[in-house]
């Protein structure tokens, strides 16, 4: 059981320049989660998912898509990266699909660091 | 709209005495509260949570938190720190009425315990 992984560990893009991150949990998790984490100002979500084929804004989703194809893969895309997108990136999944009754307690992946030159 | 604010950027303890780790919230409902905290180069790990009855809830590497509802705060704390505690500390809110399974985190508070 693996949990949560993300791809790649550390990347440095120029400006411009696409990519795409791939996270992948094996927890069999409805809700997944892309976050960012800038230094100061915690995590902010960017988008989410409450499950395959479903993808939602959070509270930064300028300069980002995702895709949610499989329920066990979420994929956080930069079209034409800019400098201010350069942060650590956090993927999340949670089981349980929200209400009330909902504890979903979120386990991360380890983050990638990427870097916008 | 929901907010969480964790008013001290670093807390500074001497390697045995207690630790506190303040944070207060804003949720229209009653709160789901959650601590987790991040080691160096790692993801988030989850250290526990309150959803609802016994106000003091216990968690991993003996920590425990106090939900108090007319202060709207929930501090973490430990009564005797380990330099293993050295870490970065997120307090997080969710309502549980909002329309999806989102957490808002804190900005985070930086833990040191010196030996």
């Amino acid at each position: 059981n693996a949990g949560v992984t993300q791809t790649p560990k550390f990347r440095v893009l120029k400006t411009g320049q696409s990519m795409t991150l791939l996270c992948a949990q094996d927890m069999n998790h409805e809700y997944m989660y892309w976050y960012r984490q800038d230094p100061g100002m915690g995590l902010r979500l960017i988008h989410y998912s409450v499950g395959e084929g479903t993808t939602a804004k959070g509270e930064v989703p300028d300069g980002y898509n995702v895709s949610r194809l499989k329920k066990q893969n979420f994929l956080l895309g930069l079209e034409s990266a800019a400098p201010s997108q350069t942060s650590v990136y956090f993927c999340a999944s949670s089981y349980v699909a929200g209400g009330p009754e909902s504890t979903d307690t979120q386990y991360f992946g380890p983050g990638t660091r990427l870097t916008v030159l | 709209a929901q907010s969480v604010a964790q008013p001290e950027d670093q807390v500074n303890v001497a390697e045995g005495n207690p630790l506190t780790v303040k944070c207060t919230y804003s949720v229209s409902g009653n709160p789901y509260l959650f601590w987790y905290v991040q080691y160096p180069n790692r993801g988030l790990q989850f250290l526990l949570k309150y959803i609802t009855g016994d106000n003091l809830v216990k968690g991993s590497y003996g920590f425990e938190a106090e939900f108090n509802k007319s202060q709207t705060s929930f501090h973490l704390k430990k009564p005797s720190a380990l330099v293993s505690d050295s870490a970065l500390y997120f307090c997080a809110v969710r309502d549980p009425y909002s329309s999806a399974s989102k957490i808002i985190f804190g900005s985070g508070t930086r833990l040191s315990i010196r030996p």
